[in-house]
């Protein structure tokens, strides 16, 4: 079946460093994928996605690109604040048409130092 | 209202209550979804609704029973639930056509099972 890893962290890090959280997966088809944020005490925000390979999907100032060959997602930013402070999921769709349930990695606990 | 919102934000129950979960979407979406997050673990899909009808049921216990009305609203039926169901319970929606794979997710109920 699909599966997702990512590393869990926590990761803790200073204002300004330069991020990057693993993300690798397996799917029988061609998934789209996803990085959700979630911040303490809410639900998920979908914070980027990409529907096939070679595309990058990318919004406030993180960015990710989908590498068939190597099954990676990795999200990076190149200087963290501490409001990114939250919880980061992986997740894919592995499209068979019509509604599909994600299948999500376990989240990356990133903590943002002053 | 925007998004999708779920009440209660906050639930706590006995074993031997009853109680319900309510999903209400604002997106004009037809797919709605029910997943489990508990702590140290990925989020679970439970249940996957398309267009008012039952697609998916991942081996959810039968305490925990899904009703959706209309293609806006989505339900949570618990019964005789056990403390191992304690979680962050998440809805979602999407358009459910295989084309627009993103979900919306709203806040979460926080269920305590005492």
């Amino acid at each position: 079946g699909d599966s997702v890893t990512q590393m869990e962290g926590p990761v803790t890090l200073s204002e300004e460093a330069f991020l990057t959280i693993n993300c690798t997966y397996t799917a029988t088809g061609y998934p789209s994928l996803f990085w959700y944020v979630q911040y303490p005490g809410e639900g998920l925000q979908l914070l980027l996605k990409a529907t096939k390979a070679d595309d990058k999907g990318s919004n406030k100032g993180f960015e990710a690109t989908y590498r068939k060959e190597t099954t990676s997602f990795h999200l990076e930013k190149g200087s963290v604040q501490v409001s990114d402070s939250a919880v980061y999921f992986c997740a894919l769709s592995d499209r068979g048409g019509g509604a599909d349930g994600l299948t999500f990695g376990k989240g990356t606990h990133l903590i943002i130092q002053p | 209202e925007t998004g999708v919102t779920q009440t209660p934000r906050h639930l706590v129950m006995g074993m031997t209550n009853k109680k319900s979960l309510k999903c209400e979407q604002h997106l004009g979406h037809n797919a709605m979804y029910w997943y489990k997050q508990s702590a140290k673990k990925p989020l679970e899909l439970m249940f996957v609704y398309s267009l008012e009808e039952r697609v998916e049921n991942n081996s959810v216990p039968s305490r925990f029973s899904p009703e959706c009305p209309n293609s806006s609203h989505l339900f949570l039926h618990l019964h005789t639930l056990q403390p191992e169901d304690s979680a962050l319970y998440l809805c979602a929606s999407s358009q459910g056509d295989g084309i627009t794979d993103t979900q919306y997710f709203g806040p979460g109920t926080r269920l305590t099972v005492l």
